[in-house]
């Protein structure tokens, strides 16, 4: 079946530091969400990406749907505590009823 | 917030007990699906429905049922719940895969098989 590899697994930055992370697919999505999960609480979604090339921001939240529809990367710039979590990537095909495949997820820690 | 709700929010049972999940929804999304998460895994799809009475599998189904009488509710079932079922459980729902596509996800339940 479809595989996504998440990387990295886990970073630990210092408040106000950019972060980077990134997925990429066996397989040619047609959408790519991002993800971000508190401790015992469900996924909320950050960012929806519907185009290959398609580059969309949420705050101090970017993402983009890579070209080749097999990745995406999401950026978080000047981080605060409270980005601290669990950030997953997660793709649907054309065809697929909607089912997402996810990533393993990045796990954030900010140092204040 | 999306208008979903699980329950039961924790469950602890015994191996070869049947459990079932519910999980409901105030938004009369067509779309519902039912995920599991474990360490190092993500989230990988169990069941899912696309419509009442409409449902098939995922990537992980065996040991699992579902039923969706109503729109609203979309019930998992382990026959005979077993250790490695030990997991967190989540349900999402969509309007419509093929246009905005974005899930949104319930709070979760998570079930102890001892």
């Amino acid at each position: 079946g479809q595989q996504l590899n998440q990387s990295p697994q886990s970073m630990f930055i210092q408040e106000g530091e950019d972060v980077s992370m990134n997925c990429t697919s066996s397989s040619i999505f047609n959408t790519w969400l991002w993800y971000k999960q508190d401790p015992g609480e469900g996924p909320v979604l950050l960012i929806a990406l519907y185009k290959a090339g398609e580059l969309t921001s949420n705050g101090r939240l970017t993402a983009q749907f890579g070209i080749t529809r097999k990745d995406s990367f999401l950026n978080i710039s000047a981080s605060i505590p409270s980005d601290v979590g669990i950030y997953f990537c997660a793709g649907s095909g054309r065809t697929s009823y909607g089912k997402l495949t996810f990533g393993q997820g990045t796990i954030l820690t900010v140092h204040p | 917030d999306a208008g979903i709700t699980q329950s039961p929010r924790h469950k602890v049972t015994e191996t070869g007990t049947p459990v079932t999940l519910r999980c409901h929804q105030t938004e009369n999304h067509r779309y519902m699906y039912w995920y599991r998460q474990d360490p190092g895994h993500g989230l990988r799809l169990i069941h899912y429905s696309y419509g009442v009475k409409d449902t098939d599998k995922g990537e992980v189904s065996d040991g699992y049922s579902v039923s969706r009488s109503k729109t609203e509710d979309f019930l998992l079932t382990l026959e005979s719940a077993t250790s490695s079922q030990t997991s967190v459980y989540f349900c999402a729902i969509t309007s419509s895969p093929g246009t905005g596509r974005e899930q949104y996800f319930g709070p979760g339940t998570r079930l102890t098989v001892t």
